[in-house]
């Protein structure tokens, strides 16, 4: 049972336009949300996380805006750039000495110029 | 700096093959996961270590995979015996020993395997 969804499965954008990318859960002690950006043939790295404390972190085109109500978040990529395709996975962990992260199934973003 | 460092990265096994892939973390890390790519499912955990010890082994992996630290340096994953179903990228992370869960997972390239 997957207990963090990411939607859309891909997604295709033109180059300087908006790329928005959700991700749900269903745990609710969850409290820690980093996203991870994966380029072909290589490992997943992190790109930006947000705790539950807050509702939006920004980190230049990227920001994630968080509803913790709802058990949703999403990743914002303005001024998409074709460097920017990747497959990008939503995770969620909790507390601050638990090691464990559970990964989204990953959404493929592609940007056209 | 070295990051995490994978072999092999392919493998090609038989059905009913023992495979064994092999990680070495970040200099320094105590944390260290072994993790299966799929497309459907996405990252899945198999095992997590901390400073060598099992901390998790994955639930529904415990069959036919085990994870080793062999040393802080160096783990393997055995898959044995191996099926079509485990095709996949099989990657391997790691993480510094302070900052817990809100510290980096550091990943490798990941080993793509296929059973025939």
């Amino acid at each position: 049972q997957q207990q963090v969804r990411q939607s859309p499965q891909s997604l295709t954008v033109w180059e300087g336009e908006t790329a928005i990318l959700n991700c749900s859960y269903e745990d609710s002690t969850f409290n820690y949300f980093p996203w991870y950006q994966q380029f072909p043939g290589e490992g997943p790295a992190l790109l930006i996380s947000i705790r539950s404390v807050s509702d939006k972190k920004e980190d230049g085109r990227f920001t994630i805006f968080f509803n913790k109500r709802e058990k949703k978040l999403s990743l914002h990529i303005t001024d998409s750039q074709p460097g920017d395709s990747a497959t990008y996975f939503c995770a969620a962990g909790t507390g601050g000495l638990s090691g464990k992260l559970t990964f989204g199934e990953g959404t493929q973003v592609t940007v056209i110029s | 700096d070295a990051g995490v460092t994978q072999t092999p990265r392919h493998e090609v096994a038989e059905k009913g093959q023992t495979i064994i892939l092999k990680c070495e973390p970040v200099s320094g890390h105590n944390d260290l996961f072994w993790y299966r790519q799929t497309k459907i499912q996405g990252l899945e955990l198999l095992s997590y270590f901390r400073s060598k010890s099992l901390m998790e082994d994955g639930g529904a992996f415990k069959d036919r995979f085990k994870a080793e630290m062999l040393n802080s340096s160096f783990s393997t994953l055995k898959i044995q015996p191996t099926e079509p179903k485990d095709s996949a990228v099989y990657l391997c992370a790691s993480r510094p020993g302070t900052g817990g869960l809100y510290a980096e997972q550091f990943f490798g390239p990941g080993t793509r395997l296929t059973v025939l």
